[in-house]
């Protein structure tokens, strides 16, 4: 056990609807990182939250944004969406905003129909 | 042209065989790499890390960097069927700031 939790872990959505999943980052770490996994593939980097300020995104669009709390947790949400949405969403947590090992939470398995 | 690319697989060792998985990055200022070990519908976990040029051993795994030919790669010694599952390699460059880039994973099946 990485102490990394996620809620939901499981999501039926409908294309259009909006969603938020979400993580509490291991105990003393400040960095939390969002991932979307597809079927079969690696994951994706989504973007990263290090003491609430956005530090680096990937190629997503803006339906897909984020915040992070003071207590470091940290929300997903993604607006407007898509089948491709289809997914498993990962979150990682580090200590520091750096290239720090991360370590993975449970995961969120989101379905959009 | 993709960061991170690792042979799909599938692998299939005997049981005590010695699994190979190897994994190349393009040409960025990469900075730390990093095996993690994905079982069917689980997350990803930490296997290993790695920085510099060189074998890093952590009791049955060792892990190999070649910066200058671009590859890291990973033994598994003694292989044991719990360890047939899908291996990741991530990658992190610095240029484009703290994201890991991740290939696509090589399935590996230890038949008993």
């Amino acid at each position: 056990e990485t102490g990394v939790t996620q809620s939901p872990t499981h999501l039926i959505k409908t294309r259009g609807q909006q969603v938020t999943l979400r993580c509490s980052s291991q105990s003393g770490h400040n960095t939390v990182s969002w991932y979307q996994q597809a079927l079969g593939q690696g994951p994706q980097f989504i973007f990263q939250y290090y003491r609430e300020e956005e530090n680096g995104r990937g190629n997503f669009p803006p339906r897909f944004s984020g915040l992070q709390f003071p207590n470091y947790s940290s929300e997903l949400n993604v607006n407007a969406l898509e089948l491709d949405d289809s997914a498993l969403y990962l979150c990682a947590s580090s200590l520091g905003g750096g290239l720090e090992t991360q370590y993975f939470g449970p995961g969120t398995r989101l379905l959009v129909l | 042209q993709k960061e991170v690319e690792q042979n799909s697989g599938p692998l299939s060792v005997p049981e005590g065989a010695i699994a190979s998985l190897n994994c190349t990055y393009s040409d960025r200022v990469s900075q730390s790499f990093f095996w993690y070990r994905q079982y069917s519908g689980k997350s990803p976990e930490l296997i290993m890390s790695i920085y510099s040029n060189g074998d890093k051993e952590d009791g049955r795994f060792t892990a190999q960097l070649n910066k200058a030919s671009q590859y890291v790669s990973l033994l598994i010694r003694d292989s044991q069927p719990s360890d047939s599952a899908t291996y990741l390699c991530a990658v992190t460059v610095r240029p484009t700031g703290n994201q890991f880039y991740f290939g696509t994973g090589t399935s590996l099946t230890v038949i008993p």
